[in-house]
């Protein structure tokens, strides 16, 4: 099933904060979270794997909660670039990697000045 | 520029028809992913080869078929096409198979359009 994110959309001033949530109802190996502009192609945020490896950009971060299935990324003193649609995209555990993931159903992020 | 290209960028076709559409992976990157992102549908993984082997596969119709050359590039064939299938088909490429490095680098996307 596809994991479900929260919340559907969200409008905040430049330097605002926001948290966006993923929530799978599968045990999860990885997330992924990706930022698509409109008419663009997604691009690569953070990776965070069970057991607590992570990897992404310095200024956003985010967190997975391997017992609850849930991920959230935290995006602070927001910019106008990071106006877009946000997408989690999770890799089920079946005793290790599958590759294949499942991405939610989208984040609409609008940063006004 | 993700340095991952995709060919066509736009295709107009009709029902019935099939196209083939061409994806080259960043430089080094093994591993290339498709995907079908659709209104209703959302982003949705197809297929994934490794080093010209089927690594993982997703709702990826029997109608579509891909494959992975030697040189790693890929190539996404769509047969007997339905209106439905129209949507942004996007290719991405990425190191390895899986782990902590394994980012995903999404190419510019075909749009294809079934009349």
């Amino acid at each position: 099933q596809q994991p479900v994110q929260s919340p559907q959309a969200v409008i905040l001033r430049e330097g605002e904060d926001a948290v966006i949530n993923c929530s799978s109802s599968k045990a999860l190996y990885s997330v992924h979270w990706y930022r698509q502009k409109h008419g663009e192609a997604p691009v690569f945020l953070m990776i965070l794997l069970k057991g607590g490896e992570q990897k992404g950009h310095d200024k956003i971060s985010a967190s997975f909660n391997e017992k609850k299935q849930q991920s959230s990324l935290y995006l602070t003193a927001s910019q106008l670039s990071y106006s877009g649609t946000y997408f989690c995209g999770t890799e089920s555990d079946y005793g290790g990697a599958t590759n294949k993931l499942i991405f939610g159903t989208g984040t609409l992020l609008a940063v006004q000045p | 520029d993700s340095g991952v290209t995709q060919t066509p960028k736009h295709l107009i076709t009709a029902t019935g028809q099939r196209v083939t559409l061409r994806c080259s992976p960043r430089s080094g990157d093994l591993s290339v992913y498709w995907y079908q992102q659709s209104l209703d549908q959302g982003l949705q993984f197809l297929i994934q080869y490794y080093n010209g082997e089927e690594r993982a596969k997703g709702n990826i119709l029997e109608r579509f078929s891909a494959q992975q050359f030697p040189d790693l590039h890929s190539e996404l064939n769509l047969s007997s096409l339905e209106l439905g299938d129209s949507a942004l088909y996007f290719c991405a490429s990425s190191p390895f198979s899986s782990g902590v490095y394994n980012e995903q680098f999404f190419g510019p996307g075909t749009r294809l359009t079934v009349l």
